[in-house]
């Protein structure tokens, strides 16, 4: 089965600076996607950045960006000049292939909730 | 807009009562999903449907159940057997044709048994 680390429960940020969020899987699939997504106080899941695992090219949204090794199985978030926005809770994301049942499952790590500093 | 809703989003209930959290969304989708949060346990899959009337059982099944007699609809029910009910549950939906889809989501339901 696959699974989803994320070993830092807790980050902190200068603003304006740089950070970057840990995030490891296992798996024995060829063909899966990554997500990173945000969670607010208001809860609401957002997401941040999407990777698709046959792209070498590293994924891009702006200010976020990801560092995806493959054969290492790790998919860190970098977070560049931060805003007080930002803070929040960060889970990265596993999407398996097709399942028998015709669908995709995701599964989720345990979270990094990112505090900015002012 | 098209969307997930969630409701209620706060609900109180006694021991050994079962509750029924509501999720409907308007965004055409036929996979959707129900997950559980807690603190430090990040999110936790407890059963994901593909179409009308089929669905599967995630990680955490144990004491919930769940229908889907339309494409928009997915309830939860929180069963007595659930022996830690006291969580906050998160409703999402994709569209598994869309191969770069992503997962929606609800704003959620806080559950607290009393």
């Amino acid at each position: 089965a696959q699974t989803v680390t994320q070993s830092q429960p807790e980050m902190s940020v200068q603003e304006a600076e740089t950070v970057t969020l840990s995030c490891t899987y296992d798996t024995s699939e060829s063909d899966y996607y990554l997500f990173w997504y945000k969670q607010p106080p208001s809860r609401q899941m957002i997401l941040v950045i999407r990777q698709e695992a046959y792209k070498q090219q590293n994924a891009t949204e702006n200010r976020f960006s990801v560092n995806f090794q493959k054969a290492a199985k790790s998919f860190s978030l970098k977070i560049s000049d931060s805003q007080l926005g930002d803070a929040a809770m960060y889970f990265c994301a596993y999407r398996t292939t097709f399942t028998t049942s015709g669908t995709y499952k995701y599964i989720f790590g345990t979270g990094t909730r990112l505090k900015v500093l002012a | 807009d098209g969307g997930i809703t969630q409701s209620p989003k706060y609900l109180f209930r006694k021991e050994g009562q079962n509750v029924t959290l509501s999720c409907e969304q308007n965004l055409n989708h036929d996979a959707m999903y129900w997950y559980r949060q807690d603190p430090g346990q990040g999110l936790r899959l407890i059963y994901y449907s593909q179409i009308v009337n089929d669905f599967q059982k995630g990680d955490i099944a144990e004491g919930y159940s769940v229908s889907r007699e339309k494409k928009e609809s997915f309830p939860l029910t929180v069963t007595s057997a659930q022996k830690n009910p006291t969580a906050f549950y998160l409703c999402a939906s994709s569209r598994p044709g869309l191969r770069t889809g992503e997962l929606f989501f609800g704003e959620g339901s806080r559950l607290t048994v009393l």
